[in-house]
């Protein structure tokens, strides 16, 4: 089963200043498509969770470009260039490589 | 696009079963996986297990192999998630999601269970 572990765990940031989310994989995310199932998720305060990033780096539909993805294999990153006020949430990874697919333990982003 | 409307909230006692549906509404009810994924009070994501309907196939996670069943009914495009023998740390919200393609999750069901 692959393991994702995100940190920091706890991420206060200051409004306008850049943010980023580390997480990494127990084992490689690529499958054998040669794709990289590797999705980041933002959960708003009493909301359901809504999908930013697929595949790494690719931004969903009505995403904002201050949004980043990153990464290869078992180490990925999630950058927002410029937090706003509307990015307190946890953000979490989640791979749909292999299954089961696993999401990491969740990043709280807050602000100073 | 596809949306996802869950049941309401269940409180149930320790060891007896709980059914949550999630009606899909807007696309092609058989191409679609849908997922359910948990999460405790203050806790993180926990994905559970998900059914194909097209194939009739379902994949449970280790944690819930011997207690959970996902199902399908296509007349009403409507999944189900039945959890036995519950337990007091299976007091959640409860998901259904699409988890390989964009668009929204369910409004989550919590369950509670309490005696």
């Amino acid at each position: 089963e692959v393991v994702l572990t995100q940190s920091p765990l706890s991420l206060p940031v200051t409004l306008g200043q850049p943010a980023s989310i580390s997480c990494r994989s127990s084992q490689s995310l690529v499958f054998s498509d040669g794709n990289t199932y590797l999705n980041w998720y933002q959960q708003r305060p009493g909301q359901s969770p809504r999908r930013l990033i697929h595949t790494v780096s690719n931004r969903d539909s009505g995403v904002p470009d201050r949004f980043s993805g990153r990464g290869s294999g078992t180490d990925f990153t999630l950058t927002i260039s410029r937090v706003e006020a509307d990015d307190v949430a946890i953000y979490y990874c989640m791979q749909g490589t292999q299954w089961p697919y696993s999401f990491g333990q969740g990043t709280k982003l807050d602000i100073k | 696009q596809v949306q996802l409307l869950q049941s309401g909230a269940e409180v149930k006692k320790p060891g007896s079963s709980v059914k949550v549906s999630c009606k899909a509404s807007g696309g092609i009810f058989n191409s679609m996986v849908i997922s359910w994924v948990r999460q405790a009070p203050g806790q993180g994501l926990e994905c559970m297990g998900r059914i194909i309907p097209i194939f009739g196939t379902t994949n449970y996670t280790q944690n819930f192999q011997d207690r959970l069943t996902i199902t399908a009914d296509a007349s009403t495009t409507t999944v189900f998630m039945e959890l036995s023998d519950l337990r007091r740390d299976d007091t959640a919200v409860y998901y259904c999601a699409r988890l390989g393609v964009p668009g929204p999750w369910g409004q989550g069901t919590m369950v509670t269970v309490s005696s």
